[in-house]
């Protein structure tokens, strides 16, 4: 089982909904998980990073933990085509520099 | 402020042949990693250098090295390339080797095409 399960898509959704991205994860031990926005042709972008379980709010962007199902999700609020990329999820270990990624998830926001 | 800078864009090899991909951090940060990511794949983590020495190695082949010079840059090289070398080389920059990973900053990548 890999560490960091993520749905590759696509997901297709009209301009102005609601997105929900979701990754799973198998590491018990303690830890953080980031969400990264990509472009096409580009590096990974940090959107958002949290430590603990509950949600963390970022313009319209929320990351949400669930540390007891292991489960984590990044909400993007009124979209744009310009939040056409892929999303990567990771996970890394309180002091530890190596992210491990997800395959990532592409979205399109059709206008 | 230039971010992390890569070269080249992009490059064709051929089975057998050796490359060099180089990369330049954002000033002031004196950590550089690199990551393959194999396309529909996330980033997997190959190098972290600090300094000039390699703090962290991920699950690659002795075909892959790297070496960071005394202004922070640095270079990956693969000797002997497979086909299942052609990927997307991110390097990914940090002040320190004691920073978080949510700390990085990627580079837009290198694209490495084998035949």
């Amino acid at each position: 089982q890999k560490e960091v399960e993520q749905d590759p898509g696509p997901l297709s959704v009209p301009e102005g909904a609601i997105v929900s991205l979701n990754c799973t994860y198998s590491n018990s031990a303690f830890q953080y998980f980031m969400w990264y926005r990509q472009y096409s042709r580009k590096g990974p972008e940090l959107l958002m990073y949290t430590y603990s379980s509950g949600n963390k709010e970022d313009g319209r962007f929320t990351a949400q933990v669930d540390k007891s199902s292991k489960y984590i999700s990044l909400f993007i609020r009124d979209s744009q085509p310009s939040d056409s990329a892929t999303y990567l999820c990771a996970r890394a270990s309180g002091g530890s520099y190596i992210p491990t990624f997800g395959r990532g998830t592409s979205l399109i926001v059709h206008p | 402020d230039a971010g992390v800078t890569q070269s080249p864009t992009h490059l064709i090899k051929t089975r057998g042949q050796q490359v060099t991909l180089r990369c330049s951090p954002i000033s002031g940060h004196k950590s550089v990693s690199w990551y393959q990511q194999v396309l529909g794949q996330g980033p997997q983590f190959i190098f972290q250098y600090y300094e000039k020495e390699e703090r962290g190695r991920g699950n690659f082949p002795d075909r892959f090295s790297a070496r960071q010079f005394p202004n922070y840059s640095s270079e990956l090289n693969v000797n002997a390339l497979l086909l299942g070398d052609s990927a997307l080389y991110l390097c990914a920059s940090s002040f320190s080797d004691r920073q978080g990973a949510h700390e990085q900053y990627f580079g837009p990548g290198t694209r490495l095409t084998v035949t």
